[in-house]
């Protein structure tokens, strides 16, 4: 079943804006991970954060943690046309089995 | 160069007929998964695998079957049992290790059925 619901389920922004997504999630977890799919491909593994962290960094990539509200946040700094693509939340319960959100889908305009 | 195949990548069934999707890794994984999307949608579990010789259900199993002979090897059938198969299928692997689950994604094969 999915746990993570994102929201907005889509974003259009201008080059060079940033661009922050939400996701809330249902039961307590082990990890929260973060997920890029460019249209019709695969998903790239972005970021994971764990239960007892509250915030972490990777390049433009920005991921904050609440458990007491069951969200998380991911903010991409200074976008870039290449950024277009759709994000999803995924929470780790630690059973080997990971549950999607629906995604946002973000749309960065030159 | 270490990944995960999918083969085919766009794959065409008629009405009744089982379909045989393949994924491959070369990760030395122990685990594997397939996942249904659909437009617009999050992925679905369909069938997951810790350990060679042995697999789960997730979510969504039926109409769908799996075998696990090989580690590096996950074929995933859509039997004629699934009422509404049309739908893009992604396998993906993952190793656990102490920062938790994190998991490797092939390109997906996008099965459609006529």
């Amino acid at each position: 079943s999915q746990q993570g619901e994102e929201d907005p389920q889509a974003l259009s922004i201008q080059e060079g804006e940033n661009a922050t997504m939400n996701c809330s999630y249902k039961t307590s977890i082990n990890n929260l991970q973060w997920y890029r799919q460019n249209s019709g491909r695969g998903l790239v593994h972005l970021i994971l954060i764990r239960s007892n962290e509250r915030e972490k960094h990777s390049g433009r990539l920005r991921v904050t943690l609440d458990t007491s509200k069951k969200s998380s946040s991911l903010l991409i700094t200074a976008s870039r046309a290449a950024d277009t693509a759709s994000y999803f939340c995924a929470t780790d319960r630690g059973d080997y089995k990971l549950s999607f959100g629906a995604g946002t889908t973000v749309t960065v305009r030159a | 160069d270490g990944g995960i195949t999918q083969s085919p990548k766009y794959l065409f069934r008629k009405e009744g007929q089982n379909v045989t999707l393949s994924c491959e890794q070369n990760l030395n994984h122990d685990a594997m998964y397939w996942y249904r999307q659909d437009p617009g949608q999050g992925l679905r579990l369909i069938y997951y695998s810790q350990i060679v010789n042995d697999f789960q259900k997730g979510d969504i199993a039926e109409g769908y079957s799996v075998s696990r002979e090989k580690k590096e090897s996950f074929p995933l059938t859509v039997t004629s049992a699934q009422k509404n198969p049309t739908a893009f299928y992604l396998c993906a692997s993952s190793i656990e290790g102490t920062s938790g689950t994190r998991q490797f994604f092939g390109p997906g094969t996008r099965l459609t059925v006529l």
